[in-house]
Formats: C-alpha cells, structure tokens, sequence
C-alpha cells in the first residue's frame, strides 16, 4: 500500500517569501504524484501532477514541483508566494494499479501580509 | 464549464439514520471517486466506478454502499449512520481511470447528531 508523508503541518510565510513543502510517498512502483491545493470552504483543486518525463513539473499560480525518484519525494515550491495561496495543500500518489489517489495529511499554509 | 455537482451541500442526520448523497461528473466523464474528509483530516479514499461498475474500493465502511448510475452519476448510501460518520465526502470525476487528474465537487457536508 502506498503512503504520503507531508514533513509540515503548518507553515506560516510573509508574503514574498519562497516557499518548499516537502512530499515523500513510499512505494516502489511506477507511480502518478499530484499536489491539490483546498482554499479556506472550497474544494480540492489541482496545482499540477507528474506522471512521466520531465521531473521538473510546472502548474497553476506560479508552483512547480520536482519529482526525485531516489529520494521518493515530490517537493512543492514557488518562488515568492502571495496572501492569497493561504490554503491547505495536499500531495497525492497512485500507484499500484489503485483507482484512488493516497493523500497526505496536508499542510496548513498561511501567508501574512 | 460545468465542474462536478454534489447534492445536497449540507446533511444533517440523527444516529442510526440513513443519507444519500448524489454526484453529477462533468459531462462526458465516465469514472466517479468518493472520499470522505473528517474534521482536519485527508481525504480518504472510499470507492470508484468507472463504466458503471465498480472499480476499486478503499476504506468503506460495509454500512455503506454506493453506484454509478446509465447516466453516470453517482449515489452514496449511508446507513445506521455513527457519529463518526461526520464529515466532508468529495466526489470526483476523470475522463478513464489512467487520466490521473482528477476533479472534485465542492463536497456533501454530514453532520450527525
């Protein structure tokens, strides 16, 4: 079974700051790795996914992440966030031949003006 | 564009009672997931359909069941509800099981007394 660890629960950022939230998944097959971003009342939404190629991904909103497949993680990162990415983020994994996507615990981000 | 449609948005129930909670997927979708979001938790995966049948299940309670209907859209039916049973349960919909992106509603809220 596949798992997610999030190294971070809560985060609290000043605006313009650069941001990294760590992902680890154990598993050790191929697998499909997603950050979904859930702002305050609101659903999950993606931010971007990896499925192959590429390790440096780039999503919505100025994010990317990195898939490091010796290290089994999937680092989130943008360069300089805003008041409006307060949020809880999510990373997610499938693999296995799993319909459903594992998620993380999540991470609190808050930004302050 | 028409995202995925859950109904009702608030539920409240006593103990032992029944509920069913409906998603729409965005037209041409053919693959629903639900998951369950307890109080400052993940998500976690309960079941998915694609293609009318079931897919994959994940940690659903057998109290409840749920399926996907000629239409595509989807019912979860709770029953002898527990308190435990409070929370957030998201639907998502993808176009085929391999996609990987997965998009959410806004969720179905139960409360149970």
């Amino acid at each position: 079974a596949q798992s997610v660890s999030q190294h971070n629960h809560h985060v609290i950022l000043s605006e313009a700051a650069s941001l990294e939230l760590g992902c680890n998944y154990s598993y050790g097959g191929t697998v499909n790795l997603f950050w979904y971003v859930q702002y305050p009342g609101q659903h999950l939404q993606l931010l971007l996914k990896y499925f192959s190629g590429d390790p440096l991904v780039k999503g919505i909103k100025g994010f990317e992440a990195e898939f490091i497949k010796s290290k089994f993680s999937f680092n989130l990162r943008k360069p300089s966030v805003q008041w409006s990415d307060t949020a809880e983020y999510f990373c997610a994994v499938r693999g296995g031949g799993a319909d459903g996507l594992t998620f993380g615990k999540g991470t609190h981000l808050i930004i302050q003006p | 564009a028409a995202g995925v449609i859950q109904s009702p948005r608030h539920l409240i129930k006593e103990k032992r009672e029944t509920a069913t909670l409906k998603c729409y997927p965005i037209p041409r979708h053919d693959t629903v997931y639900w998951y369950q979001q307890g109080p400052g938790q993940d998500p976690q995966f309960l079941i998915s359909f694609y293609e009318k049948m079931q897919s994959d299940k994940g940690s659903i309670p057998d109290r409840f069941s749920a399926q996907q209907f000629s239409d595509y859209h989807s019912e979860l039916n709770m029953s002898s509800l527990e308190l435990g049973d409070s929370a957030l349960y998201f639907c998502a919909s993808s176009l085929g099981l391999d996609t990987g992106e997965l998009f959410f509603g806004e969720g179905s809220r139960l409360t149970v007394l």
